[in-house]
């Protein structure tokens, strides 16, 4: 099956600092997603983003789906960034997500 | 988009029983989901709940450990049988209303004693 891996799987972060988190898919996919876990445990959607680049405030994401991977950027961070980002993809038409390990994310005020 | 809700939202339980977790989206969906998160990992796909049908399970997943039920479009249960503190999860279900983006609920966190 598809294998999903991100990186760094450790992160921690000055407030205020930007970061870069990389998910790399091993087959061709028919969706991607991002998903910020935050301390509660609630799974939070990100984006949506097969291919191309996407932005939501001081969160962006580009896939590149010819070279199977997905960055996700962090700018100004901030300690409710904290938590765990999965990116999870899609990659026949079962409609079931197979996620990666995550990045754990910690944000010091 | 979609809203889920999950009942119970929390769980403390004997080994040798069993639970069962609701599942509720706001709207009628194609595809309801249910995964698992032991401590300290990831996600794992349990099964597709399939409305009208048996669930389709991943491998490694039974019928017998993990009924299923889906009796409309827009709810589902997981039942967690005969548990042991193996089974101490978070428990989510998920959604894909009309476009392909995957909605969960806030998961149901269960502990075995």
């Amino acid at each position: 099956g598809i294998q999903v891996e991100q990186s760094p799987p450790d992160l921690i972060l000055q407030e205020g600092a930007n970061s870069t988190l990389r998910c790399n898919f091993s087959d061709s996919v028919n969706n991607l997603q991002w998903f910020h876990q935050n301390p509660w445990g609630q799974l939070i959607n990100l984006f949506y983003i097969p291919s191309g680049t996407k932005q939501n405030g001081r969160l962006s994401a580009t896939t590149v789906a010819t070279e199977r991977y997905s960055l996700l950027y962090i700018s100004s961070s901030q300690t409710t960034d904290s938590g765990v980002y999965f990116c999870a993809v899609i990659y026949n038409q079962g409609g079931k997500l197979i996620f990666g390990q995550g990045t754990e994310l910690s944000v010091k005020p | 988009s979609a809203v889920i809700s999950q009942k119970p939202s929390r769980d403390i339980c004997q080994r040798g029983t069993s639970l069962t977790i609701q599942c509720q989206v706001d709207s009628q969906v194609t595809m309801m989901f249910w995964y698992r998160q032991q401590p300290g990992q990831s996600l794992t796909l349990i099964a597709t709940a399939n409305q009208g049908s048996e669930a389709t399970y991943e491998s490694g997943f039974v019928i017998d450990k993990f009924p299923i039920s889906r009796p409309n479009l827009t709810f589902s249960t997981l039942t967690v049988s005969n548990m042991s503190p193996e089974d101490s999860s978070i428990y989510l279900c998920s959604a894909t209303p009309s476009t392909d983006t995957q909605y969960f609920g806030p998961g149901t966190r269960l502990t075995v004693l």
